[in-house]
């Protein structure tokens, strides 16, 4: 079955940088677009970076003003999360998804799913 | 950018009970694009509606979304224990920002 593992989480003090891996096994990686996506401490869902399947077009939200880098290897079936210049309110659980997408009556709906267990970077001095 | 606003924030019912469930959007949105999610504390969230109104595989049939433009709504029927969560809804277009809304917390009451 289709499952996403997220690693490479723990604590950062701030100005530093982590990287966060998705391993993901059960489909086809490299035909699939992906996200990542945050939760801080009891909040909401807030979208960060999604990447095409093919690796070329990549997009980040906007609040994170260039800081983070969404990448992916399709080789070793991976998602990459870069972060880099980290601050306090980074501190969140980090979830890599896939985009789930099907075509009904000649309509393509979209989604996130499934989703990974998360990984948590806490940034504190 | 399109912005989800969600309500209640907190929904207390009873098992057994109908909730329902209200997004809204800032300005209109197609059907194809509206997503809804479940996410029970320490998991990761799921898809249970995907295109405003089709049910995830899955999901039980007492979910149920609707809604088109601006309004939108989540269904549950009868309320099962293990229902009780946060739900989100979700704008997924064609170019990002893709926003959630603020969730909606359905509890015990």
């Amino acid at each position: 079955q289709v499952q996403l593992v997220e690693s490479g989480g723990g604590v950062v003090q701030p100005g530093g940088s982590l990287r966060l891996s998705c391993a993901t096994s059960g489909f086809t990686f490299s035909n699939y677009d992906m996200h990542w996506v945050r939760q801080a401490p009891g909040k909401g869902l807030e979208w960060v970076a999604f990447i095409r399947d093919d690796g070329v077009n990549k997009y980040s939200a906007d609040s994170l003003k260039g800081r983070f880098t969404i990448s992916r290897d399709n080789s070793k079936n991976t998602l990459y999360l870069q972060m880099n210049s980290l601050r306090a309110e980074d501190t969140a659980v980090y979830y890599c998804a896939k985009v789930f997408s099907i075509v009904e009556a000649g309509t393509v709906m979209w989604g996130f799913g499934p989703w990974g267990q998360g990984t948590l970077v806490t940034v504190s001095s | 950018e399109i912005v989800l606003t969600q309500s209640p924030g907190t929904l207390s019912l009873s098992p057994g009970e109908r909730a329902t469930l209200s997004c809204r959007a800032s300005q209109s949105v197609s059907n194809s694009y509206l997503a809804w999610y479940q996410q029970k504390p320490g998991q990761a969230p799921r898809l249970l509606i995907y295109g405003a109104s089709s049910t995830a595989t899955g999901i039980p049939d007492r979910f149920s979304g609707s809604g088109s433009g601006t309004d939108f709504t989540l269904t549950i029927r009868r309320l099962e224990p293990e229902d009780f969560a946060v739900y989100y809804c979700q704008w997924y277009g064609s170019s990002p920002p893709w926003t959630f809304g603020q969730g909606t917390k359905v509890e015990i009451k």
